[in-house]
């Protein structure tokens, strides 16, 4: 039971580049969710699904993407990346019965 | 909208003494619950510890445990014998019953010296 986990760890991109972070979990959890951490800031939720084929805003989307075509996978789209984008993501997930949230190890991602 | 304010940016305390964080909440709603979460240089959230609004009690967990003032929005986080591994960010946050979403204060940043 690996948990949540998220790829890559470390990423730098260029301006207006595009990419991928990729996130996964094997517990069966119907929600999953994107934040992003920016000091000073705590997190704050960019998008988030209820269940395969569901997926809503949250505080912060613009700029990102999702699709939810399995329970397991949640990747977070950059479709073209800016430096304001530069931040720590997390990804996190729950079952819609509990309200602990596991997160994942975390992407740093710098855009230059 | 809920937001969650943690006015103590950082604290340092000696090892084995007792320190409280502070965190303030603003909501309408009856049903929600509270969290307490670590986040060490590791960069990992961990949840320390978890508080329903329908209950009156206090939650504990070991050293750790909350004050939950509800009329007053408030949710302190006492760490009891503190520890070197205990040093971290902490952040407070807010879930709506049912919403599955979380809103994070800013969190705080907690030192303990040996």
């Amino acid at each position: 039971n690996a948990g949540v986990t998220q790829t890559p760890k470390f990423q730098v991109l260029k301006t207006g580049q595009s990419m991928t972070l990729q996130c996964a979990q094997d517990m069966n959890h119907e929600y999953m969710s994107w934040y992003r951490q920016d000091p000073g800031m705590g997190l704050r939720l960019i998008h988030y699904s209820v269940g395969a084929g569901i997926t809503d805003q949250g505080e912060v989307p613009n700029g990102y993407n999702v699709s939810r075509s399995t329970t397991e996978d949640f990747p977070l789209r950059l479709l073209s990346a800016a430096p304001s984008q530069t931040s720590v993501y997390f990804c996190a997930s729950t079952s819609a019965s509990a309200y602990e949230q596991y997160f994942g190890p975390g992407t740093r991602l710098t855009v230059t | 909208a809920q937001t969650v304010t943690q006015s103590q940016p950082e604290m340092s305390v000696q090892e084995a003494e007792t320190v409280t964080l502070s965190c303030t909440y603003d909501t309408s709603e009856n049903n929600y619950y509270l969290f307490w979460y670590k986040q060490p240089p590791s960069r990992q959230m961990i949840l320390v510890i978890r508080q329903e609004a329908y209950k009156q009690q206090n939650a504990t967990e070991n050293r750790f445990s909350v004050n939950f003032q509800k009329a007053a929005k408030s949710f302190s986080l006492k760490i009891s014998d503190s520890q070197l591994g205990d040093t971290a960010m902490y952040f407070c946050a807010f879930m709506s019953g049912g919403a599955q979403k979380l809103v994070f204060g800013q969190g705080t940043r907690l030192t303990i010296n040996p």
